[in-house]
């Protein structure tokens, strides 16, 4: 089945430290986005990339960093300069070109211990 | 910043009844999207509609578009407790890289027998 998977669906994380969450898809698209839902809120971009090796900041890019090595993976880490980093993470993609929609993996919940 | 607006921010009506929720944007786009999201999980897309497109229906859901206010609506009809979630709209714009997918604020939707 194609899909979009992220992972762990919960982590915990220590003051100070950084942690990565995993974001996997095979449906053959460009383009990936990761974003930021808290509680009762909508969601907020945090970074996205239309192509292999290149990606652009979102709206609330600060604290984060992202990978693009492989079309398939977009790693979100989370480092301890967020000072705030406790909400659900969400992983998406598109097509990169055209009117296109989007799919969803199930989010990964950040809690800080 | 956040592209949409969506309002209300909460509905809450009775089975049978019909559900409108409103999104207004502020920069051009491509296309204007709607997605619901169930409590604790990822987001489903629901209907595109294209800027030049005014109006969409697709089952039970009719949004309409109007790109002169920045503005779009989904109207659900007959609702059911099934429709209980919440209900996001997001634009599509070109960027020197491709597509941007910026969603709204989010319409929590509850639906009683």
């Amino acid at each position: 089945d194609g899909g979009i998977t992220q992972s762990p669906k919960y982590l915990f994380r220590k003051e100070g430290q950084n942690v990565t969450l995993s974001c996997e898809q095979n449906l053959n698209h460009d383009a990936m986005y990761w974003y930021r839902q808290d509680p009762g809120q909508g969601l907020r971009l945090i970074y996205y990339s239309q192509i292999v090796n290149d990606f652009q900041k979102g709206d609330i890019a600060e604290g984060y960093s992202v990978s693009r090595e492989k079309k398939e993976s977009f790693p979100l880490t989370v480092t301890s300069a967020q000072k705030n980093p406790t909400a659900f993470y969400l992983c998406a993609s598109t097509r990169a070109w055209g009117n296109t929609e989007a799919f969803f993996g199930q989010g990964t919940r950040l809690t800080v211990v | 910043s956040q592209q949409g607006e969506e309002d209300p921010q909460a509905l809450s009506i009775q089975e049978g009844e019909n559900a409108t929720m409103n999104c207004s944007y502020k920069t051009s786009i491509n296309n204007l999207q709607w997605y619901r999201q169930n409590s604790g999980r990822g987001l489903v897309h629901l209907i595109l509609i294209r800027s030049n497109e005014r109006e969409k229906h697709s089952g039970r859901l009719r949004v309409t578009l109007d790109t002169s206010k920045k503005s779009s609506s989904l109207l659900i009809t007959a609702s059911r407790a099934a429709d209980t979630a919440s209900y996001f709209c997001a634009t599509q714009s070109r960027t020197g890289g491709g597509n941007k997918l910026t969603f709204g604020t989010g319409t929590q939707l509850k639906v009683e027998l």
